[in-house]
């Protein structure tokens, strides 16, 4: 099983816009991380919060955290062409088990 | 330089072989991972370690093995008992598992 799911599955923007996407998660977590990967690659670490934080900001990117709702949304401002990959969320329980996410597939168009 | 190296990046097997993954790391992390992905999918996590002598099953262990022997490796074997090996796999490492996590590049493993 899956612990995160993500939303949207894939997601198209203009260069410039601006990308939404959401996490949920089943189970009390120590961190949620986002992560991308671009085709056929690792995943390089993105942004960490810890449970206790509700906001995170890194550069282009703004993470929150809502552990009531187990919900994490991570937004990319002023997205570039570059920007186009797969994002993953990922918890880490409190057994130290990194779960990852479905992912959003996001596609920035030049 | 520092890093995570998986090997070898493309793999084949033949069907009923068992097939073993390599994954290195001189980052001094203690928690290593391996995660399948298959295509157009999220990662599925397979065993994990958070010290040396010591791992847990993960989400889809079945078919899997592992060994913890020294800090700086957690090789991964494919068994003849996986019926559906044929994926990309990654290994992942992290200072206590409390951190972020450092992925190798990862492995494409075939069955021809």
């Amino acid at each position: 099983s899956q612990q995160g799911e993500e939303d949207p599955q894939a997601l198209s923007i203009q260069e410039g816009e601006n990308a939404t996407m959401n996490c949920s998660y089943k189970t009390s977590i120590n961190n949620l991380q986002w992560y991308r990967q671009n085709s056929g690659r690792g995943l390089v670490h993105l942004i960490l919060i810890r449970s206790n934080e509700r906001e995170k900001h890194s550069g282009r990117l703004r993470v929150t955290l809502d552990t009531s709702k187990k919900s994490s949304s991570l937004l990319i401002t002023a997205s570039r062409a570059a920007d186009t990959a797969s994002y993953f969320c990922a918890t880490l329980d409190s057994s130290y088990k990194l779960i990852f996410g479905s992912g959003t597939r996001l596609l920035v168009r030049p | 330089d520092g890093g995570i190296t998986q090997s070898p990046k493309y793999l084949f097997r033949k069907e009923g072989q068992n097939v073993t993954l390599s994954c290195e790391q001189n980052l001094n992390h203690d928690a290593m991972y391996w995660y399948r992905q298959d295509p157009g999918q999220g990662l599925r996590l397979i065993y994990y370690s958070q010290i040396v002598n010591d791992f847990q099953k993960g989400d889809i262990a079945e078919g899997y093995s592992v060994s913890r022997e020294k800090k700086e490796s957690f090789p991964l074997t494919v068994t003849s008992a996986q019926k559906n090996p044929t994926a990309f796999y990654l290994c992942a490492s992290s200072v206590k598992g409390d951190t972020e996590a450092f992925f190798g590049q990862g492995t494409r493993l075939t069955v021809v």
